[in-house]
């Protein structure tokens, strides 16, 4: 049981470059995040979705697009990247129970992006 | 004002030590989440609490839900205990499921 799968796990990108960070889940969770971490900052969320087909904005989504084609997957992409993008991306997934409530975070590996 | 505040931000404890980190929010949850992070590493849920308090091994999370206040407890601290250990809320009612977190305490054991 892989649990939530990031690639790539490290990578380095020029100004200007695009690229698609890759998350991908076994646990058949409807609910999908993504989030960045700084330094001196606690993890701030991107874009989300609540279901295969959908996604919404987070707190930080300017210079990032998400795609959830299927319910396991859901992409984060990058079209032309700023070296403030230099972070730590996270990617999580959770259920959601009959009573409404999210159970079940389970966190990627991490993928570190610099760009310089 | 951050709605997630943890304390200390940086802990330096001798092994064998007991050990506490505390967390107090200031929205309306529903959980409250308690994960660590190895230098490096990824992120795992330790503890998912909604009232009362927990126990895993040599880890103990208890909530106040009047107070708003969480702590987490470490008896007899190891050195594979340091890493950043980092508070969650859930919001009460949030229709994403998302969780608001901690800027963490980074927990540095000596031998």
């Amino acid at each position: 049981n892989a649990g939530v799968t990031q690639t790539p796990k490290f990578r380095v990108l020029k100004t200007g470059q695009s690229m698609t960070l890759l998350c991908a889940q076994d646990m058949n969770h409807e609910y999908m995040y993504w989030y960045r971490q700084d330094p001196g900052m606690g993890l701030r969320l991107i874009h989300y979705s609540v279901g295969e087909g959908t996604t919404a904005k987070g707190e930080v989504p300017d210079g990032y697009n998400v795609s959830r084609l299927k319910k396991q997957n859901f992409l984060l992409g990058l079209e032309s990247a700023a070296p403030s993008q230099t972070s730590v991306y996270f990617c999580a997934s959770s259920y959601r129970n009959p009573r409404r409530q999210n159970y079940g975070y389970t966190f990627g590996s991490g993928t570190r992006l610099t760009v310089v | 004002k951050n709605e997630v505040e943890q304390s200390p931000q940086n802990l330096t404890a001798q092994e064998g030590e007991f050990i506490t980190i505390n967390c107090s929010y200031s929205v309306g949850i529903s959980a409250l989440h308690w994960l660590q992070q190895h230098p490096g590493g990824g992120i795992v849920s330790l503890f998912m609490l909604s009232s009362g308090k927990k126990k895993h091994g040599r880890l103990i999370a208890t909530i106040n839900i009047q107070e708003k206040h969480s702590s987490l407890h470490i008896t007899a601290s190891h050195p594979r205990d340091s890493a950043v250990y980092i508070c969650a809320a859930l919001n009460y009612g949030g229709s994403q499921g998302n969780l608001i977190f901690g800027k963490g305490t980074k927990l540095s054991v000596k031998p």
